[in-house]
């Protein structure tokens, strides 16, 4: 079956722009998740779904970063005003939330360039 | 979060096993370990997960020590394509579904 989706793969914007991107989970996982990765870093958490409700936002750094899930399926991290310190890959994945058996699947994630 | 300590980088040989450890002293009872690897320009991958008894499947085991406080991912005979970066995760499955909290990782060379 088809793995977790992101698009685009690759995203160059300019400071202070407005940037979507998008996540396609595995069908049927209820859980989903992003993470975003700085050069030479292991990925950091920002934000967990579970169905169509923020679980755990934490992780966002800013209130410039927001992400919504509508239909429990499909979501879409916004940010809003670009700067050159969100350049990075952004990471997203989902899981079955089936307690042992929580896997999470990630995507390839977008690469984001703010100039 | 509980914490893991693992190597910066680590170097073998094509064909020859691999030893990646990772040391969790403060490790709860709940507290399941999972790998992680993330392969060049690509997402991170599930490897394996354990409690407290050794686990074995198609890509690599995990040992655990008796008192839990460290772990070592094996894989038994490793190619090109096992160069990665691989992580070492706590996760407490009493909280259910849960962020992953990646450290650095073990950076894993290998050798033609």
């Amino acid at each position: 079956g088809a793995g977790v989706s992101q698009t685009p793969s690759n995203k160059v914007t300019e400071k202070g722009k407005y940037v979507e991107l998008r996540c396609d989970p595995i069908s049927g996982h209820t859980a989903l998740y992003w993470y975003r990765q700085s050069l030479g870093q292991g990925p950091e958490f920002l934000i967990y779904f579970q169905g169509t409700g923020a679980a755990d936002d934490s992780g966002l750094p800013n209130d410039r970063f927001f992400a919504v899930r509508p239909e429990g399926s499909v979501s879409t991290l916004k940010i809003q005003r670009t700067e050159r310190g969100d350049s990075a890959v952004y990471l997203c994945a989902s899981s079955a939330d089936r307690g042992l058996e929580e896997t999470q699947y990630f995507g390839p994630g977008t690469r984001l360039l703010v100039l | 979060d509980a914490k893991t300590t693992q190597p910066n980088s680590m170097e073998s040989n094509e064909e020859e096993p691999v030893h990646l450890p990772c040391n969790h002293s403060t490790i709860s009872g709940t507290d399941y370990i999972h790998w992680y690897r993330q392969l060049p320009s690509q997402g991170p991958e599930y490897v394996i997960h354990g409690l407290t008894s050794n686990v074995n499947n198609r890509m690599a085991s995990l040992a655990i020590a008796e008192d839990r406080k460290s772990s070592t991912l094996i894989l038994h005979r490793a190619t090109l394509r096992d160069a990665a970066v691989y992580y070492c995760i706590l996760l407490d499955r009493v909280q259910g579904a849960q962020k992953l909290v990646f450290g650095q990782g073990t950076r894993l060379t290998i050798n033609p």
